[in-house]
């Protein structure tokens, strides 16, 4: 059964420094997104990817994030500058149009 | 704007009980409703979406457009059923999905 993959599993980066944070979505889904969840708290939407382009974005995602299809199979998340309230579980998901499957997520902490 | 309120943050119920996770929402248009399980360690998997009425793990759930709901619940509950449920609304255009702030579910033997 097809996945979304995210990579790596686990990161840890300093504060102020970029991180770039991968997924491979499911190969015939045309809507894309991440999501973050902080420990203990909900999951939030960051935003959402659609024919290239930015669908929706919530408050959260700000200048630090911007997101980026490389190629036709990778799906990114770069934050720019790290702060600590940025450490989080982040989640990619895909969808055709309606469900979305997700990834297993990466942990990021920032120290 | 969209909302999900998932009143209850703790759920706890005996083996065989009946359970029901209770999802209110806010949407001024036409919404997708999603039930989305975490077993533990796991990632997020969809159990239910209000469109295909369909019956996953024993676990039904019915949209109410009048009280704004869409409830889970399963009629005898197991322990393979502890787990962290959310219930998530998607707007218009496969957009946005607003989760609720979810329900912990621990069903004891």
């Amino acid at each position: 059964e097809p996945e979304v993959t995210q990579t790596p599993s686990h990161q840890v980066t300093q504060m102020g420094q970029e991180v770039i944070l991968r997924c491979v979505p499911i190969s015939n889904h045309l809507y894309f997104y991440w999501y973050r969840q902080i420990l203990g708290q909900k999951v939030e939407f960051l935003v959402s990817f659609y024919n290239n382009e930015i669908s929706e974005k919530s408050e959260i995602f700000d200048d630090q994030f911007s997101v980026e299809r490389p190629d036709g199979s990778n799906f990114t998340l770069k934050i720019r500058s790290t702060k600590l309230e940025d450490s989080a579980m982040y989640f990619c998901a895909s969808s055709e149009a309606g469900e979305a499957f997700f990834g297993q997520g990466t942990r990021l902490t920032v120290v | 704007a969209q909302r999900v309120t998932q009143p209850e943050k703790l759920l706890s119920v005996f083996k065989g009980a009946p359970v029901e996770l209770k999802c209110n929402y806010s949407y001024s248009g036409s919404p997708e409703l999603f039930w989305y399980v975490q077993y533990s360690r796991q990632r997020l998997q969809l159990l239910l979406r209000h469109i295909s009425r369909e019956s996953i793990k024993g676990f039904t759930a019915d949209l109410n457009k009048g009280e704004t709901s869409f409830h889970l619940k399963k009629p005898f509950a197991q322990e393979e059923d502890s787990a962290m449920y959310y219930c998530a609304l998607m707007g218009a255009n496969a957009g946005k999905s607003t989760f609720g702030d979810g329900t912990t579910l621990t069903v004891k033997p």
